[in-house]
């Protein structure tokens, strides 16, 4: 167990619809990250949030948009759902979010679009 | 990543047997993270490297990262089932405080 824990760990939408996925870090940890893991495109990195302010952005769609609150859990909403949206959601959690930290994993939200 | 390569995509040993899974970079590497990850389960941390020429173990996996930082060997000695998942080096490029993955090593152990 890395500490990094996400709700719903499934979820089956339809097209066009909005979901919210959630992410409580590792106690302590300021820094927090969300990745995509599709099978044609890898593990991608969409955001990261470092004390409740954006941090780094990668290729992460207008569609998609994340937030860290004040008690340092974290959101990704992800609106307008496609069938290529389908793929295994990822928050990670580190303490500093600096260059050397280790970054530990939950154990991710599959969503499925229909 | 192109930037990070893995190889191989993916391998099958006999149990017992020792095998080596490789990262290379085209960029200078200030870490470079291992993860092993279960099909649709979440990455688990092994190990995280930052100096040339650095070296850790971990039981029966070892991981390398070369003098030039630009390319990491991870280790497996005796293979057994339990080491049967997908291997994912992580790439810590300073460059936003993120990882960047590669695509992943396949490994499956047959008894």
């Amino acid at each position: 167990d890395s500490g990094v824990t996400q709700t719903p760990k499934h979820l089956i939408t339809a097209t066009g619809q909005r979901v919210t996925l959630r992410c409580s870090p590792r106690s302590g940890d300021l820094s927090v990250y969300w990745y995509q893991q599709s099978l044609d495109q890898g593990l991608q990195f969409l955001i990261q949030y470092y004390n409740g302010e954006e941090r780094a952005k990668g290729n992460i769609l207008e569609r998609f948009s994340a937030q860290q609150f004040p008690d340092l859990h974290s959101e990704l909403n992800l609106s307008s759902l496609e069938l290529g949206d389908s793929a295994l959601y990822f928050c990670a959690s580190s303490v500093s979010g600096h260059s050397g930290n280790t970054i530990y994993f939950g154990e991710g939200s599959w969503l499925t679009v229909v | 990543s192109q930037e990070l390569e893995q190889s191989p995509q993916s391998l099958i040993v006999q149990e017992g047997k020792n095998l080596t899974i490789n990262c290379t970079s085209s960029k200078t590497l200030y870490g470079l993270y291992w993860y092993k990850q279960k099909y649709g389960e979440g990455l688990i941390f092994l190990m995280m490297l930052q100096k040339g020429g650095e070296e850790k173990s971990h039981e029966k996996i070892t991981a390398k990262l070369d003098e030039k930082k630009q390319q990491s060997s991870l280790h497996i000695t005796a293979s057994q089932p339990s080491h049967a998942g997908i291997y994912l080096c992580g790439a810590d490029w300073r460059e936003g405080n993120k990882l960047v993955f590669g695509a992943g090593t396949i490994l499956r152990v047959k008894s």
